[in-house]
């Protein structure tokens, strides 16, 4: 089945730490993929998105993500932490056809510590 | 630009109300969604709307249904809830293949 596997539920990093959040998919072809912040209560923000070409692709708020085919990664990266970042990461996908279908991940809480 | 707005942001209902959920976008999208939100569980797709005049079922569509007003509206209506349809949900719309969902503000939903 089509799946996406966020593995850390809670991630705690100190500000000014660098910080990795995982993400694998399960699809046969290279799908869309994507990135959401959610701060509390609020709706889901769009931190960045890969369709194709470079498989590093920058984002908002100083975020990447490196698409990786061979380990079906898509792992969100950022150098320095700060405070605001604080927030639940959802990483996402949909099929490149047969489906209008977005499959989310279980999504990952930050925590920053100051 | 207001973007996805759904009404009402909070709810209280009690066991076996019934109530819609309103979502309307002004982004001139073709398709749309529902989805819930719970904890540990991610968002998981209720319904959505290809285009207008079009719905299809997603996961977890038993318990709801939903109207495509126009290409502006898609509503979601529980006839009889339950306690277990206490959720945040959220609408979603998009333009066409190559893009991205833009979400609502969510609609906090308690069934007592």
């Amino acid at each position: 089945a089509q799946s996406v596997t966020q593995p850390d539920i809670h991630i705690t990093v100190s500000e000014g730490a660098s910080l990795e959040l995982r993400c694998n998919y399960s699809y046969g072809a290279t799908p869309y993929l994507f990135w959401y912040v959610q701060s509390p209560g609020q709706g889901l923000q769009l931190l960045l998105k890969y369709f194709s070409g470079d498989t590093l692709v920058q984002g908002i708020k100083g975020f990447e993500a490196e698409f990786k085919r061979s380990q079906s990664s898509f792992n969100l990266r950022k150098p320095s932490v700060h405070w605001s970042d604080a927030a639940e990461y959802f990483c996402a996908y949909r099929p490149t056809s047969g489906t209008y279908k977005y499959i989310f991940g279980t999504g990952t809480r930050l925590k920053v510590l100051a | 630009n207001a973007g996805v707005t759904q009404t009402p942001k909070f709810q209280v209902l009690k066991t076996g109300q019934s109530m819609t959920l309103q979502c309307a976008q002004d982004m001139n999208h073709n398709s749309m969604y529902w989805y819930r939100q719970d904890p540990g569980m991610g968002l998981r797709l209720i319904y959505y709307s290809a285009s207008e005049g079009t719905t299809d079922k997603g996961e977890v569509p038993n318990g709801y249904n939903v109207s495509r007003l126009n290409k502006r509206e898609f509503s979601l209506r529980l006839e009889s809830a339950a306690p277990s349809q206490t959720s945040v949900y959220f609408c979603a719309s998009r333009q066409g293949a190559n893009t991205e969902a833009f979400f609502g503000q969510g609609t906090r939903l308690t069934v007592v």
